[in-house]
């Protein structure tokens, strides 16, 4: 079965940090774009940032960066996001995906973080 | 790319249809316009990507069409269990989504 599993959410203080993992099973992890979206409460989706199969390509969207920072090890079929200099509306939860051509194929069900003091 | 999703909220009957539509500020690739649904709780499910194509399980009573700035996803035989949020997406540089419309069966 393909899944993602997300983990590493929790409450943190403004100005904190947090690194978010991501397993993926059922699947040739190596061989997809990855992606971070998230959705802050009871608001929409939000690309955040993905990563080229061998991680040589990274993208980050321009709310999270200098601040975040998508990485992936294919040896442990996971990605991160390392997150710094959190904000209060950094909060959301944090999906990862697997990509196919310019869409997002696989979900996982998301951690939750909390930016607050 | 801003895309710009409407109507904000659809209420429908069982056994009707829905229209949803999907406009971006720019041109986008057929290739490259996908859309979602989600429910309460749980995370996104791919529907439709490459504009017309439905994602693996997804039943025929959902098609998308459409091209350049203008798109639209159809949910013909509207059931209950249609009730959701759907989210149009596209990738031009980087990838945005719309902002959703509240399907109510």
């Amino acid at each position: 079965e393909v899944q993602l599993v997300e983990s590493g959410g929790g409450l943190v203080q403004p100005g904190g940090s947090l690194r978010l993992s991501c397993t993926a099973s059922g699947f040739t992890f190596s061989t997809y774009w990855m992606t971070w979206v998230r959705q802050a409460p009871g608001k929409g989706l939000e690309w955040v940032a993905n990563i080229k199969q061998d991680g040589s390509d990274k993208y980050h969207v321009d709310s999270v960066k200098g601040r975040f920072t998508i990485s992936r090890d294919n040896a442990r079929n996971s990605l991160y996001l390392q997150m710094n200099s959190l904000r209060v509306e950094d909060t959301a939860v944090y999906y990862c995906a697997k990509e196919g051509f310019y869409y997002m194929d696989v979900w996982g069900k998301g951690t939750t973080v909390t930016v607050s003091s | 790319v801003v895309l710009t999703q409407s109507p904000g909220t659809l209420s429908l009957s069982p056994g009707e249809r829905a229209t949803l539509s999907c406009r971006a500020s720019q041109s986008v690739s057929s290739s490259h316009l996908a859309w979602y649904q989600q429910k309460p709780g749980q995370a996104p499910r791919l529907l439709i990507y490459g504009a017309s194509s439905r994602a693996t399980g997804i039943p025929d009573r959902f098609s998308g069409g459409g091209s350049g700035t203008d798109f639209t996803l159809t949910i013909s035989r509207l059931e209950p269990e249609d009730s959701a949020v759907y989210y149009c997406q596209q990738h031009v540089n980087r990838y945005t989504f719309g902002q959703g419309t509240k399907l109510e069966i």
